[in-house]
């Protein structure tokens, strides 16, 4: 499949199961976070974003927590489903200064669901 | 539809040949973006335009130049291709460069350099 040799951080749930991916993030002047899903031969999707102002915000099944104290987002996916098969990656960005819209990515994680 | 779109999806080229890449993006949007996608599924941005103007440079070996005809449009050519080029190139587009905006991406160029 796709993901032999990648090496990426795996999770592999049952369908019906919670999932949480976790990401941490390097830059603590980060202002806004982003989670995108990638399915196979497609580009990344919006799946939803946090500003650094907040520690929680919650979706259409998805939520996204921020720990800026020790620089972690995680992304918890409810009643994870076979179509949320996919590689998931955090974003960071930074408002103002010279960042123009620099969004920085994590290494991905490859999300498997089981029917 | 709305969207980002590129062309072509699929590119297979020998060495030393040079190529481009298109991207169209009708969101409105004043921002356009070229990431390359490695093997190992690393993204990492190479330009940005804003209004047709270059904003950044990531270190790109100059063998790469984007232009950017309008708003709308981003194109990437690439000069004597090498095998290290070959990833998946994808163009994204935001409504602007505040740094607090959602990026939108199209569905990617997959170039393989022989």
């Amino acid at each position: 499949g796709e993901s032999v040799g990648l090496h990426l951080p795996t999770l592999s749930v049952q369908e019906g199961d919670n999932s949480i991916i976790n990401c941490a993030y390097s830059n603590s002047a980060s202002d806004y976070f982003i989670w995108y899903k990638q399915e196979s031969g497609k580009g990344p999707q919006f799946i939803i974003d946090i500003r650094s102002n907040m520690d929680k915000r919650q979706g259409q099944r998805v939520t996204v927590l921020l720990n800026k104290t020790v620089k972690h987002l995680s992304l918890q996916i409810a009643a994870t489903q076979p179509g949320d098969s996919a590689v998931y990656f955090c974003a960071e960005n930074r408002a103002g200064g010279t960042s123009y819209g620099k969004l920085t990515f994590g290494q991905g994680t490859i999300l498997t669901v089981h029917p | 539809d709305t969207a980002v779109s590129q062309t072509p999806k699929y590119l297979v080229t020998q060495m030393g040949n040079d190529k481009s890449i298109k991207c169209e993006q009708n969101l409105g949007h004043d921002t356009m973006y070229w990431y390359k996608q490695d093997s190992k599924k690393f993204l990492k941005i190479m330009f940005s335009y804003n209004n047709k103007e270059l904003i950044i440079n990531e270190t790109v070996p100059n063998r790469f130049s984007p232009k950017s005809p309008d708003k709308a449009h981003l194109n990437l050519h690439i000069n004597s291709l090498e095998l290290g080029d070959s990833a998946v190139y994808f163009c994204a587009s935001s409504q602007e460069t505040s740094g607090l905006e959602t990026q939108y991406f199209g569905p990617g160029t997959r170039l393989l350099v022989l």
